[in-house]
This record gives structure tokens, C-alpha cells and sequence, in this order.
């Protein structure tokens, strides 16, 4: 009965490669985010969606990419990583643009670049 | 352009304990306020909002009041519990800006 979840929780890899993170929302939400939590916890948005429409593109390097096959799905490829990349990445949902700040949010997905 | 600054942690209580984590906010229009919590290797869940002037969020014994005139939402509770330990986030949504602008965190560590 996961509202929000996503895929893997922890991630560990090395630099260079190219990875993935995958996030469902069963919410019958129509917005969707990606946002990274750093080592001090500080939370910034990298991107939404709307209706598998990007409506934010926050300064994030070419290197993420953001895919939406529906719109209870919004994924995160990461090209070529580095160690600065390594970060909590949540995903959160909401139910229309609007309403933005009701935003539930997923258990997280620990990166680790070594 | 909008921004949220909340007091630096790490705060460290004893149960039963008052707690007040300050927070203000710039916002170039009419601000929604809210506060999430982040309990230990969990997401953010929302605590409580206000969306206009005056109002009082509250849930679970926490409180804010959004002050306009002191552009201001300031978390309160009067006992805290050990279950409580977490990061508390303030933030803001303003229709201009579509999305939400999220305050450093504040760590609160409540010890028996």
C-alpha cells in the first residue's frame, strides 16, 4: 500500500557509470519531483512533471535526465556519475500543479559514488 | 526571488522539554507555509500548514502561526517525546514560483 515508493534504497557505485532510479506513486497524482538531499540535508528540486509534461528544470548537469513513461511514473537516469552526486534523491508527487504543496514523498534513494 | 531560513540545529532536548525552531521566509508573492518532518532514514511528511495570514497550522501537539508582518511561521510545542527526534523542514509554495522552496533543516534530538 505504498503511496510512494521507489527503487533501489541504496545505491552504490563507482565513477562513470550510469544508473538508474525508478519512482512509482499509486496516488492517482498528476505532478510529479525529484529533489536531492545532501550530506547536511539541505533539500533542492531538480525536476517536475506535470501529466508526463517537465514544469521544472531546476540548474541540474546534462548528466540527469529525467524520464516519464506515465504519469505515475517518473524515473532518473544519471550519466557518466561522480562523487559529488552522491546524495539522498527523493521523489515526491502532488495532486495537480496547483496544489503543489501537499507533496507526499518517497522513502529515498541513497547514492554513493566511490 | 523566495527563500526560507529556519535556525541551525543540531537541537538537543530533554523529554517534556519546550521547542520553538524559527522560521522566516522571503516571497515575492502570497506565500503558502508549511512544515515537513524527516524522521531517521524516512522521506519528508507534512506536519502542518497555513495559507493565509494569521492562520494556525497544528498536528500532533506542534503549532505555527503565519505572521505577515513579521514574515514569520515559527514551529512550536509545549512537550516534546523522544519520538519526536527528527529534521524539521520549513518551506514555501507560491503560485508564481510552482514549487516548493525548502528551509536548511533543523536536526532535534529529544533525549529521555
Amino acid at each position: 500500500d505504498t503511496a510512494v515508493s521507489q527503487t533501489p534504497k541504496y545505491l552504490v557505485t563507482q565513477m562513470g557509470n550510469d544508473k538508474s532510479i525508478k519512482c512509482e506513486q499509486n496516488l492517482g497524482h498528476d505532478t510529479m519531483y525529484w529533489y536531492k538531499q545532501d550530506s547536511k540535508k539541505f533539500l533542492k528540486i531538480m525536476f517536475s512533471y506535470n501529466n508526463k509534461e517537465l514544469i521544472i528544470n531546476e540548474t541540474v548537469p546534462n548528466r540527469f535526465s529525467p524520464k516519464s513513461p506515465d504519469k505515475a511514473h517518473l524515473n532518473l537516469h544519471i550519466n557518466s556519475l561522480e562523487l559529488g552526486d552522491s546524495a539522498v534523491y527523493f521523489c515526491a508527487s502532488s495532486q495537480e500543479r496547483d496544489s503543489l504543496y501537499e507533496q507526499y514523498f518517497g522513502p529515498g534513494t541513497r547514492l554513493t559514488v566511490t | 526571488g523566495n527563500s526560507v531560513t529556519q535556525m541551525e540545529g543540531p537541537v538537543t532536548l530533554s523529554e517534556e522539554a519546550f521547542l520553538t525552531i524559527n522560521c522566516t521566509y522571503t516571497a515575492t508573492g502570497y506565500p503558502s507555509l508549511f512544515w515537513y518532518v524527516q524522521y531517521p532514514g524516512e522521506g519528508l511528511q507534512l506536519l502542518l500548514k497555513a495559507t493565509k495570514a494569521d492562520d494556525k497550522g497544528s498536528n500532533k501537539g506542534f503549532e505555527a502561526t503565519y505572521r505577515k508582518e513579521t514574515t514569520s511561521f515559527h514551529l512550536e510545542k509545549g512537550s516534546v517525546q523522544v519520538s519526536d527526534s527528527a529534521v524539521y523542514f520549513c518551506a514555501l509554495s507560491d503560485y508564481n514560483d510552482y514549487k516548493l522552496s525548502f528551509g536548511a533543516g533543523t536536526t532535534v534530538t529529544v533525549r529521555a
